[in-house]
Parts: C-alpha cells; structure tokens; sequence
C-alpha cells in the first residue's frame, strides 16, 4: 500500500524558515517523480514544486521561486521542502504527492501538514 | 501569469450527466497538457481521477471519464451518485517551464 506522510509543519514567524518531510512507503520511491502541493484554508490547489527521480532535475511555481528548495534523500524514502523567508501568504497545507510512470500523471498524496506564518 | 480556469460550481441531478472543463489562458489545451482531474471532499486529501486527458486509475468509478472538448480538458460524470458531490480540480502541464498550474476548481453539488 503506498504510502505518504508529511511532518514538519508548525506556526512559524514572516521571514523564518521551516522544512518539511514526507516519508514514502509501498513503492520503489527512486522510480518516480514527486511533487508538493498546497491549499492555502478555504482556498483551491496551488502547485508548488516537482523533482525528478534521481534529484537531478527541480522545478518550482514562480511564487515560491528562490525561497523554497525540494530535495530528497532516496537512500531514506524521503522528500524535503526547505522553506525560506517565509510570507503570510504562504499558510497553507502542504501535501507531498507522487508521479507516475506514465509522463504527466500524478495518483497518490499525502494528508498534508499545516503550515502557519504569522507574527 | 498562466491561468487555469474551471466552472466555479454545477449541480446535477442524481443519476444525471454534468460536463466540467478546464481552459488555459495561453490558448487551447491539447493532450500535450497531459490533463489530470482530481476530486477534493471537504476535509479530505485530493484523490485522483484521471491522467494524461482520459486515463483511469486502478479505482476511478467508470462512471468518470475525460476528454478535450472545444480547446478544453474535459470531465464527464454521467450517472452522478451522491458521493459524487465535491470539489474537482484539473491539473496542466506547460512543457516549455516544465510547470504545472492547476485549475481553479469546480464545486459539483448533488441535487
């Protein structure tokens, strides 16, 4: 059964720093293609940034480019987002969501995990 | 800034038909946006419906398929189940800035 658990959110101040975690499980997580996804409350989905499989190749929405980082650590299962001088308009819930083979596709997410930036 | 826009809301009857799109404000989508739809229930993780324009996951009901409709990515639900009452969201690809943009949502309601 795949599995994704994001870890890492908290109440944190405008221009701080936070990293998130997702833990991968049920699937070869070096195959494939993983992606963050927020919602801000009340609000639709917001993409925010994919990374290839190997960690090669990282691509972000332009409002979130050059403060926050995707990685991971594939010897771990595990996907990061390193989040910089953070904005109030950056509360939101972030999932981790997973590609697939097939180019474009995305199935599985993760329950998400809240993060709050606010003096 | 690229734009994805969706119906804001529909309702359909049970039992009914109802057709949702997504459109791109850079023109008209074709299968080289590689549309995925997914369904949001309040307080739930997105769940995934379709990939790349009119592919199945291993647990989308039948009853949900997709296509491109009039320069759109499309959505059918045909034969609408209560449970079918939720948020739906598409999902583009813009190869030339290897982004992705989702649309804004379409709030289906059952009635």
């Amino acid at each position: 059964e795949v599995q994704l658990v994001e870890s890492g959110g908290v109440v944190v101040q405008p221009g701080g720093s936070l990293r998130l975690s997702c833990a991968a499980s049920g699937f070869t997580f070096d195959d494939y293609t993983m992606h963050w996804v927020r919602q801000a409350p009340g609000k639709g989905l917001e993409w925010v940034s994919l990374i290839s499989w190997d960690g090669g190749s990282t691509y972000y929405a332009d409002s979130v480019k050059g403060r926050f980082t995707i990685s991971r650590d594939n010897s771990k299962n595990s996907l990061y987002l390193q989040m910089n001088s953070l904005r109030t308009e950056d509360t939101a819930l972030y999932y981790c969501a997973k590609g697939m083979i097939t180019f474009g596709g995305v199935d599985y997410w993760g329950q998400g995990t809240l993060v709050t930036v606010s003096s | 800034q690229t734009v994805v826009t969706q119906e804001p809301s529909l309702t359909v009857s049970p039992g009914g038909t109802v057709t949702l799109t997504c459109a791109s404000s850079t023109g008209a989508v074709t299968s080289g946006y590689y549309p995925n739809w997914f369904q949001q229930k309040p307080g739930q993780a997105p769940r995934a419906l379709i990939y790349s324009t009119s592919n199945k996951h291993s647990w989308t009901p039948a009853r949900f398929s997709g296509s491109l409709l009039g320069g759109k990515a499309a959505l059918t639900l045909s034969g609408v189940q209560p449970e079918d009452e939720a948020e739906y969201y598409c999902l583009l690809y813009y190869g030339g800035a290897q982004l992705r943009v989702f649309g804004t949502g379409t709030k289906v309601t059952v009635l």
